[in-house]
């Protein structure tokens, strides 16, 4: 079974600095996806952004880019010119890549990091 | 376009009653899955529904239970509620199972005393 480590379970940063948290992962299959998800007060899960296992290139969705390390099982978020509204929770979820033989459809979470941005 | 929406957003139940959470899912989606996520913790998957059947399940006990209309929402089922059952209940709704973007709702914030 998959499972994903979220090793901080509080971070902070001030804003305008730039912070990265953190994300390991165990998995006996090659093709899966990655992903963040942010939830704040609101409660409701947010996509931040998606990794495709099979891409080498790091995916970026503007002041969030990820450090997708395959072969180390790490995915870390890294989040550039922190804004007030970035304080929140945030997660990081697997799941296998679709038709993947025996492969899984739901997503698998970590404990999540509770990020704080000071003003 | 709406997006997911989930009812009730609280509620209170005494240990050993049931419960139905409702789930609309957005505007085109198809596949609804469920998850429970205890306080301080990551959600984790219930199960899923896609052309009105439960296509997969996690590691829950058949106290909970759901169903799909044809218009695609749908519901989630507690019977004997414990203590433990205390959670935020999440909607996620995708097109197709093996669509990889799913969409979340608010949740259901249940509490049981």
């Amino acid at each position: 079974a998959q499972t994903v480590t979220q090793s901080q379970p509080e971070m902070s940063v001030q804003e305008a600095e730039t912070v990265t948290l953190s994300c390991t992962y165990d998995t006996s299959e090659s093709d899966y996806y990655l992903f963040w998800y942010k939830q704040p007060p609101s409660r409701q899960m947010i996509l931040v952004i998606r990794q495709e296992a099979y891409k080498q290139q790091n995916a970026t969705e503007n002041r969030f880019s990820v450090n997708f390390q395959k072969a180390a099982k790490s995915f870390s978020l890294k989040i550039s010119d922190s804004q007030l509204g970035d304080a929140a929770m945030y997660f990081c979820a697997y799941r296998s890549a679709p038709d993947t033989q025996g492969g899984s459809e739901k997503l698998v979470f970590g404990k999540g990091t509770k990020l704080t941005v000071n003003p | 376009d709406a997006g997911v929406t989930q009812s009730p957003t609280h509620l209170i139940k005494t240990r050993g009653q049931q419960v139905t959470l409702r789930c609309s899912p957005k505007s085109g989606h198809d596949t609804v899955s469920w998850y429970q996520q205890a306080l301080g913790q990551g959600p984790q998957f219930i199960f899923q529904y896609y052309e009105e059947e439960e296509r997969q399940r996690g590691n829950f006990p058949d106290r909970f239970s759901g169903h799909q209309f044809p218009n695609y929402s749908s519901e989630l089922n507690v019977n004997a509620l414990l203590l433990g059952d205390s959670a935020l209940y999440l909607c996620a709704s995708s097109l197709g199972p093996g669509n990889t973007e799913a969409f979340f709702g608010q949740g259901t914030r249940l509490t049981v005393v």
